[in-house]
């Protein structure tokens, strides 16, 4: 079955650590997205790419880092400069671009609890 | 630019009962509305989405929603709660004929039904 596939489920780090968070898809998606959920807060676009190479800034890029060398996938890398990093991390893929005729599919996430 | 409201973070309703959750949103054009639904620790999966086309969305689990035009609300609507409907629920708007990295999610509604 297509999908998306998110490693680890559960990740633990000491402050000052940079961290890389897995997201591959088998879905034959083009775009792809990391979005930040917090508690009674939504969910917030990190980054984005829609494009082998080529990605762009979310709403709160500060502190994260991607990349995009296969179209397959699209870590996210949490850096030390990222100041409140603990939430739960979800990744997805659209077959086109546009918001109607592309609905998001999602991980399963990945919890990040930096001490 | 467009954004949305979820009133009541939290709802609980007894097994059998009508679920009512609700979302409010503004937009300077027609937008795009969707519902998606997050059962724990997992991503979120597209419950149902409004187009022009009908103001009667149909979607899965026996869910619907109406699309208000006047009221600037589109309520997800469930007649009758089975207890696997308790999960979290995020109304998300976008533009019309906008990318899927401009959706705008909702902070949340955690669904419970009592039993």
């Amino acid at each position: 079955d297509g999908g998306i596939t998110q490693s680890p489920k559960y990740l633990f780090r000491k402050e000052g650590q940079n961290v890389t968070l897995s997201c591959e898809q088998n879905l034959n998606h083009d775009a792809m997205y990391w979005y930040r959920q917090d508690p009674g807060q939504g969910l917030r676009l990190i980054y984005y790419s829609q494009i082998v190479n080529d990605f762009q800034k979310g709403d709160i890029a500060e502190g994260y880092s991607v990349s995009r060398e296969k179209k397959e996938s699209f870590p996210l890398t949490v850096t030390s400069a990222q100041k409140n990093p603990t939430a739960f991390y979800l990744c997805a893929s659209t077959r086109g671009s546009g918001a109607f005729n592309s609905p998001l599919h999602f991980g399963n996430g990945t919890r990040l609890t930096v001490t | 630019a467009q954004s949305v409201t979820q009133l009541g973070s939290h709802v609980s309703v007894s097994e059998g009962a009508l679920v009512l959750l609700r979302c409010n949103y503004s937009s300077s054009v027609p937008p795009y509305l969707f519902w998606y639904v997050q059962y724990p620790n997992q991503g979120l999966q597209l419950l149902l989405k409004y187009t022009s086309a009908a103001t009667l969305v149909k979607g899965i689990n026996g869910f619907e929603a109406e699309f208000k035009k006047s009221e600037t609300s589109f309520h997800l609507t469930k007649p009758s709660a089975h207890m696997s409907d308790a999960a979290e629920y995020f109304c998300a708007v976008s533009l019309s004929g906008a990318g899927s990295y401009q959706l705008t999610f909702g902070k949340g509604t955690k669904l419970s039904v009592i039993p």
